[in-house]
């Protein structure tokens, strides 16, 4: 079965600083990976994705992951926090064992961003 | 534009009574999904739909019920049965069973007094 992990239900930075939102997937086949954020009283959208190919990801608003499976993770960056980067953040791991690739949630990170 | 809508954003209901969710796509995805958000509990999958006229139980189905007559329709009945009902449900679509984004409505926000 597959589960993720998201280390801190909270996480607070200075604008500016860098963000780190930790993600750990546990999978016994090759996982697709995903981080989404959720703006208060909204639906989730996709900051981005990994599939095959290149750990290293790009996706929207500045955002990246990078994928280690030696260590299992799929950590969410940004060198420089943002007022608007404020949000709640989740991760989610999507495997096949067998059947369809349904995805799996975090229980999300809350990133808290100060003036 | 396309895209996914869940109607309302606000719903109250008194307990004991059955409510009806709606969320419709134009994205023309294959795949639906249903899920419960809870303060600090995630995304907790309640139903799916791959295909119209088939859908499977997610996690947490006890309670709630669906249908997907039509590709572009996936409504969610909580049900009196459902013991905790009150919460944030989100509608969410991809393009098809295999590991694509997903794609959310809005939300569906339900208090039940």
């Amino acid at each position: 079965a597959q589960s993720v992990t998201q280390l801190g239900s909270h996480v607070s930075v200075s604008e500016g600083a860098l963000v780190l939102l930790r993600c750990n997937y546990s999978s016994s086949v090759p996982p697709y990976l995903f981080w989404y954020v959720q703006y208060p009283n909204q639906g989730l959208q996709l900051l981005l994705k990994y599939t095959t190919g290149a750990t290293l990801v790009k996706g929207i608003n500045g955002f990246e992951a990078e994928f280690k499976k030696s260590e299992t993770s799929f950590h969410l960056t940004k060198p420089s926090a943002h007022m608007s980067d404020a949000a709640e953040y989740f991760c989610a791991v999507s495997v096949r064992p067998g059947g369809s690739y349904i995805p799996t949630f975090g229980r999300g990170t809350s990133l808290i961003v100060h003036p | 534009d396309g895209g996914i809508t869940q109607s309302p954003k606000y719903l109250f209901r008194k307990e004991g009574q059955n409510v009806t969710l709606s969320c419709e796509q134009n994205l023309n995805h294959d795949a639906m999904y249903w899920y419960r958000q809870d303060p600090g509990q995630g995304l907790r999958l309640i139903y799916y739909s791959q295909i119209v006229n088939d859908f499977q139980k997610g996690d947490i189905a006890e309670g709630y019920s669906v249908s997907r007559e039509k590709k572009e329709s996936f409504p969610l009945t909580v049900t009196s049965a459902q013991k905790n009902p009150t919460a944030f449900y989100l509608c969410a679509s991809s393009i098809d069973s295999r590991p694509n984004e997903q794609y959310f409505g809005p939300g569906t926000r339900l208090t039940v007094t």
